[in-house]
């Protein structure tokens, strides 16, 4: 099945600065979707973003699909944002399933 | 407001012991999802459904079992089966393949 790859594991920011995550993915793909898990748990979709780039406010993101990676970027991060970051994609023909990596671990300190 | 729902939010099984998960959505959605998390890992596909009467296996649907036999529910069961149940558990709904959204969750723990 498809491989799906984020790096890095973990990342430690002071407050205010920027970031930026990035999901590799080993196939070719018709969705990919980034989510923000919270500290209790819920998943909270950032993007759909199978092709191009997107923004909504300080969170933007861009998937090149023919070299097959998305970038997350987070600016001016806040202590909210914590938490974990998951990218998942899904195979060009497989239908409705997702992938999911093993997610990016972020800490942003005062 | 609509949404998904999952209950209960934590849940305690025995030995041998059948249990089920709820799911409920009202966001019109065909399509369900149910993913299991474990510490510190990603989440593992279970069995997905893209319409009533019809669902799929994911990648670990050895000791699950689900039915969907209304739009709006697409219950969970965990089987005494499935020897190592202690996990998070996530349903998710959305409109075809598109954006997926996810409910709360449910922490099944084993005495």
């Amino acid at each position: 099945g498809i491989q799906v790859e984020q790096s890095p594991p973990d990342l430690i920011l002071q407050e205010g600065a920027n970031s930026t995550l990035r999901c590799n993915f080993s196939d070719s793909v018709n969705n990919l979707q980034w989510f923000h898990q919270n500290p209790w748990g819920q998943l909270i979709n950032l993007f759909y973003i199978p092709s191009g780039t997107k923004q909504n406010g300080r969170l933007s993101a861009t998937t090149v699909a023919t070299e097959r990676y998305s970038l997350l970027y987070i600016s001016s991060s806040q202590t909210t944002d914590s938490g974990v970051y998951f990218c998942a994609t899904g195979l060009t023909g497989g239908g409705n399933k997702l992938t999911f990596g093993t997610g990016t671990q972020l800490k942003v300190e005062l | 407001d609509g949404g998904i729902t999952q209950s209960p939010k934590y849940l305690f099984r025995k030995e041998g012991q059948n249990v089920t998960l709820s799911c409920e959505q009202n966001l019109n959605h065909d399509a369900m999802y149910w993913y299991r998390q474990d510490p510190g890992q990603g989440l593992r596909l279970i069995y997905y459904s893209q319409i009533v009467n019809d669902f799929q296996k994911g990648d670990i649907a050895e000791g699950y079992s689900v039915s969907r036999e209304k739009k709006e529910s697409f219950p969970l069961t965990v089987t005494s089966a499935q020897k190592n149940p202690t996990a998070f558990y996530l349903c998710a709904s959305s409109h075809r393949g598109e954006t997926q959204y996810f409910g709360p969750g449910t922490r099944l723990l084993v005495l």
